[in-house]
Protein backbone atom coordinates (compact mmCIF):
# COMPACT_ATOMS: atom_id res chain seq x y z
CA UNK A 1 0.00 0.00 0.00
CA UNK A 2 1.40 3.33 -0.98
CA UNK A 3 1.73 5.27 2.01
CA UNK A 4 3.67 8.57 3.59
CA UNK A 5 4.40 8.04 7.07
CA UNK A 6 5.19 10.79 9.69
CA UNK A 7 6.85 9.78 13.59
CA UNK A 8 5.78 10.93 16.16
CA UNK A 9 2.08 11.91 15.77
CA UNK A 10 1.63 14.07 18.60
CA UNK A 11 4.39 15.91 20.74
CA UNK A 12 4.77 18.42 23.23
CA UNK A 13 7.74 19.23 24.31
CA UNK A 14 9.86 22.57 25.32
CA UNK A 15 11.64 25.26 24.12
CA UNK A 16 15.09 24.92 23.18
CA UNK A 17 15.29 21.40 23.18
CA UNK A 18 16.18 19.73 19.79
CA UNK A 19 13.49 17.40 18.21
CA UNK A 20 13.17 15.36 14.94
CA UNK A 21 10.04 14.67 13.06
CA UNK A 22 10.76 11.64 10.62
CA UNK A 23 8.84 11.04 7.06
CA UNK A 24 9.25 7.77 4.74
CA UNK A 25 7.31 7.15 2.08
CA UNK A 26 7.17 4.03 -0.03
CA UNK A 27 6.31 5.29 -3.53
CA UNK A 28 9.90 5.89 -4.60
CA UNK A 29 8.90 9.23 -5.36
CA UNK A 30 12.07 11.87 -5.76
CA UNK A 31 10.22 15.09 -4.48
CA UNK A 32 9.15 15.64 -0.84
CA UNK A 33 8.33 18.28 0.85
CA UNK A 34 6.91 19.22 4.55
CA UNK A 35 4.16 21.88 5.17
CA UNK A 36 2.59 23.37 8.40
CA UNK A 37 -0.89 24.24 9.04
CA UNK A 38 -2.05 27.24 11.08
CA UNK A 39 -5.25 28.38 11.15
CA UNK A 40 -6.46 30.57 8.58
CA UNK A 41 -3.22 30.07 6.64
CA UNK A 42 -3.80 27.14 4.91
CA UNK A 43 -0.45 25.32 4.58
CA UNK A 44 2.60 26.97 4.09
CA UNK A 45 5.74 25.01 2.92
CA UNK A 46 8.79 24.97 4.87
CA UNK A 47 11.23 22.90 2.56
CA UNK A 48 11.04 20.84 -0.38
CA UNK A 49 13.83 17.94 -1.91
CA UNK A 50 13.64 17.10 -5.34
CA UNK A 51 16.19 14.26 -4.78
CA UNK A 52 18.39 12.82 -2.63
CA UNK A 53 21.28 15.55 -1.30
CA UNK A 54 18.93 18.15 -3.13
CA UNK A 55 16.40 20.25 -0.74
CA UNK A 56 15.69 24.04 -1.54
CA UNK A 57 13.52 26.30 1.12
CA UNK A 58 10.27 26.68 0.92
CA UNK A 59 8.34 29.68 2.41
CA UNK A 60 8.68 29.63 5.90
CA UNK A 61 11.91 27.98 6.24
CA UNK A 62 13.16 30.08 9.04
CA UNK A 63 14.03 27.99 12.33
CA UNK A 64 13.67 24.34 10.22
CA UNK A 65 16.69 22.06 9.09
CA UNK A 66 15.93 18.99 6.84
CA UNK A 67 18.05 16.45 5.60
CA UNK A 68 17.53 13.66 2.37
CA UNK A 69 19.98 11.24 2.20
CA UNK A 70 18.38 8.52 1.29
CA UNK A 71 15.08 8.60 -0.93
CA UNK A 72 12.64 7.08 1.14
CA UNK A 73 13.28 9.49 4.06
CA UNK A 74 12.83 13.17 4.57
CA UNK A 75 13.56 14.28 8.02
CA UNK A 76 12.69 17.75 9.76
CA UNK A 77 14.91 19.13 12.12
CA UNK A 78 13.82 22.02 15.13
CA UNK A 79 17.50 22.57 16.77
CA UNK A 80 15.75 25.19 19.15
CA UNK A 81 12.31 24.69 19.01
CA UNK A 82 9.97 27.78 20.10
CA UNK A 83 6.65 28.37 20.51
CA UNK A 84 5.81 30.04 17.63
CA UNK A 85 6.41 26.64 15.65
CA UNK A 86 3.56 25.27 17.72
CA UNK A 87 1.41 23.78 14.94
CA UNK A 88 0.36 20.50 12.80
CA UNK A 89 3.15 19.55 10.48
CA UNK A 90 2.44 17.76 7.15
CA UNK A 91 5.06 15.88 4.97
CA UNK A 92 4.33 15.45 1.48
CA UNK A 93 5.38 12.90 -1.03
CA UNK A 94 4.71 13.99 -4.91
CA UNK A 95 4.29 11.73 -8.20
CA UNK A 96 2.64 12.80 -11.58
CA UNK A 97 -0.66 12.28 -9.90
CA UNK A 98 -0.71 14.65 -7.03
CA UNK A 99 0.84 14.79 -3.68
CA UNK A 100 0.52 12.03 -0.94
CA UNK A 101 0.30 13.25 2.16
CA UNK A 102 1.38 11.82 5.55
CA UNK A 103 -0.89 11.81 8.30
CA UNK A 104 0.04 14.63 10.17
CA UNK A 105 2.32 15.35 13.38
CA UNK A 106 1.00 17.99 15.48
CA UNK A 107 3.68 19.57 17.79
CA UNK A 108 3.12 21.12 20.93
CA UNK A 109 6.18 23.80 21.96
CA UNK A 110 5.92 25.07 25.88
CA UNK B 1 4.97 34.39 -8.12
CA UNK B 2 1.97 32.85 -7.01
CA UNK B 3 -0.84 33.01 -5.03
CA UNK B 4 -3.95 31.48 -4.15
CA UNK B 5 -7.30 33.17 -2.71
CA UNK B 6 -9.94 31.35 -1.20
CA UNK B 7 -13.13 33.10 -0.99
CA UNK B 8 -15.33 32.32 2.44
CA UNK B 9 -13.78 30.95 5.24
CA UNK B 10 -16.69 29.02 6.05
CA UNK B 11 -19.60 28.21 3.97
CA UNK B 12 -22.61 26.30 5.04
CA UNK B 13 -25.54 24.46 2.44
CA UNK B 14 -28.05 22.01 3.43
CA UNK B 15 -27.93 18.56 2.33
CA UNK B 16 -29.17 18.16 -1.41
CA UNK B 17 -27.90 21.78 -2.32
CA UNK B 18 -25.25 22.79 -4.44
CA UNK B 19 -22.14 23.20 -3.10
CA UNK B 20 -19.96 26.09 -4.25
CA UNK B 21 -16.17 26.61 -3.24
CA UNK B 22 -14.32 29.59 -4.72
CA UNK B 23 -10.70 29.67 -5.61
CA UNK B 24 -8.76 32.27 -7.61
CA UNK B 25 -5.30 31.98 -8.27
CA UNK B 26 -2.66 34.20 -9.92
CA UNK B 27 0.60 32.53 -11.90
CA UNK B 28 3.02 34.11 -14.22
CA UNK B 29 3.39 30.44 -15.49
CA UNK B 30 0.78 27.97 -16.75
CA UNK B 31 -0.66 26.96 -13.46
CA UNK B 32 -1.62 22.87 -12.18
CA UNK B 33 -4.53 23.49 -10.18
CA UNK B 34 -5.04 21.15 -7.40
CA UNK B 35 -8.40 20.61 -4.77
CA UNK B 36 -7.88 18.66 -1.70
CA UNK B 37 -10.27 17.90 0.69
CA UNK B 38 -9.12 17.48 4.77
CA UNK B 39 -11.47 15.36 6.94
CA UNK B 40 -10.78 16.01 11.16
CA UNK B 41 -7.65 14.80 12.62
CA UNK B 42 -6.96 13.24 8.89
CA UNK B 43 -4.44 14.42 6.37
CA UNK B 44 -5.17 15.80 2.95
CA UNK B 45 -6.32 13.98 0.20
CA UNK B 46 -6.53 15.33 -3.54
CA UNK B 47 -10.01 15.37 -4.20
CA UNK B 48 -8.81 17.11 -8.37
CA UNK B 49 -6.02 18.47 -10.14
CA UNK B 50 -5.88 20.45 -13.88
CA UNK B 51 -2.99 20.09 -15.41
CA UNK B 52 -3.31 20.51 -19.05
CA UNK B 53 -6.55 19.90 -21.77
CA UNK B 54 -9.94 20.06 -21.01
CA UNK B 55 -10.81 22.94 -18.04
CA UNK B 56 -13.50 20.82 -16.71
CA UNK B 57 -12.28 18.52 -14.06
CA UNK B 58 -14.00 15.37 -12.61
CA UNK B 59 -12.60 14.13 -8.92
CA UNK B 60 -13.81 11.64 -6.52
CA UNK B 61 -16.88 11.83 -4.39
CA UNK B 62 -18.74 14.03 -7.38
CA UNK B 63 -16.66 17.01 -6.93
CA UNK B 64 -15.65 18.91 -10.10
CA UNK B 65 -14.01 22.25 -10.68
CA UNK B 66 -13.65 24.22 -13.95
CA UNK B 67 -10.47 26.27 -14.92
CA UNK B 68 -11.20 29.57 -16.16
CA UNK B 69 -7.90 31.27 -17.56
CA UNK B 70 -9.87 34.44 -18.17
CA UNK B 71 -11.15 35.10 -15.03
CA UNK B 72 -8.33 32.84 -12.94
CA UNK B 73 -10.84 30.94 -11.06
CA UNK B 74 -10.92 27.17 -10.08
CA UNK B 75 -14.10 26.69 -8.54
CA UNK B 76 -15.13 23.50 -6.93
CA UNK B 77 -19.15 22.57 -7.07
CA UNK B 78 -20.86 19.31 -6.50
CA UNK B 79 -24.72 19.43 -7.33
CA UNK B 80 -25.66 18.05 -4.29
CA UNK B 81 -24.09 17.87 -0.77
CA UNK B 82 -23.96 15.09 1.47
CA UNK B 83 -23.60 15.06 4.99
CA UNK B 84 -20.40 13.05 4.65
CA UNK B 85 -18.66 15.94 2.25
CA UNK B 86 -18.30 18.41 6.27
CA UNK B 87 -14.80 18.99 5.52
CA UNK B 88 -11.92 21.89 5.36
CA UNK B 89 -11.26 22.23 1.48
CA UNK B 90 -7.65 23.91 -0.09
CA UNK B 91 -7.23 25.10 -3.00
CA UNK B 92 -3.73 24.90 -4.28
CA UNK B 93 -1.73 26.42 -7.79
CA UNK B 94 2.06 25.33 -8.77
CA UNK B 95 3.81 25.44 -11.78
CA UNK B 96 4.59 22.62 -14.60
CA UNK B 97 5.54 19.76 -11.91
CA UNK B 98 3.82 20.56 -8.84
CA UNK B 99 7.74 21.16 -7.06
CA UNK B 100 6.46 24.37 -5.31
CA UNK B 101 2.70 24.26 -4.54
CA UNK B 102 0.61 27.77 -2.77
CA UNK B 103 -2.36 26.45 -0.86
CA UNK B 104 -4.82 28.40 0.08
CA UNK B 105 -6.30 29.24 3.73
CA UNK B 106 -8.17 26.60 2.82
CA UNK B 107 -12.46 26.93 3.09
CA UNK B 108 -14.30 25.06 5.92
CA UNK B 109 -17.91 23.50 4.51
CA UNK B 110 -20.99 22.83 7.14
CA UNK B 111 -23.71 20.34 5.64
CA UNK B 112 -27.23 21.30 7.15
CA UNK B 113 -29.88 18.48 7.61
Amino acid sequence: EAQVTQNPRYLITVTGKKLTVTCSQNMNHEYMSWYRQDPGLGLRQIYYSMNVEVTDKGDVPEGYKVSRKEKRNFPLILESPSPNQTSLYFCASISGTGKYFGPGTRLTVL
Amino acid sequence: AQSVTQLGSHVSVSEGALVLLRCNYSSSVPPYLFWYVQYPNQGLQLLLKYTTGATLVKGINGFEAEFKKSETSFHLTKPSAHMSDAAEYFCAVSGAGGFKTIFGAGTRLFVKA
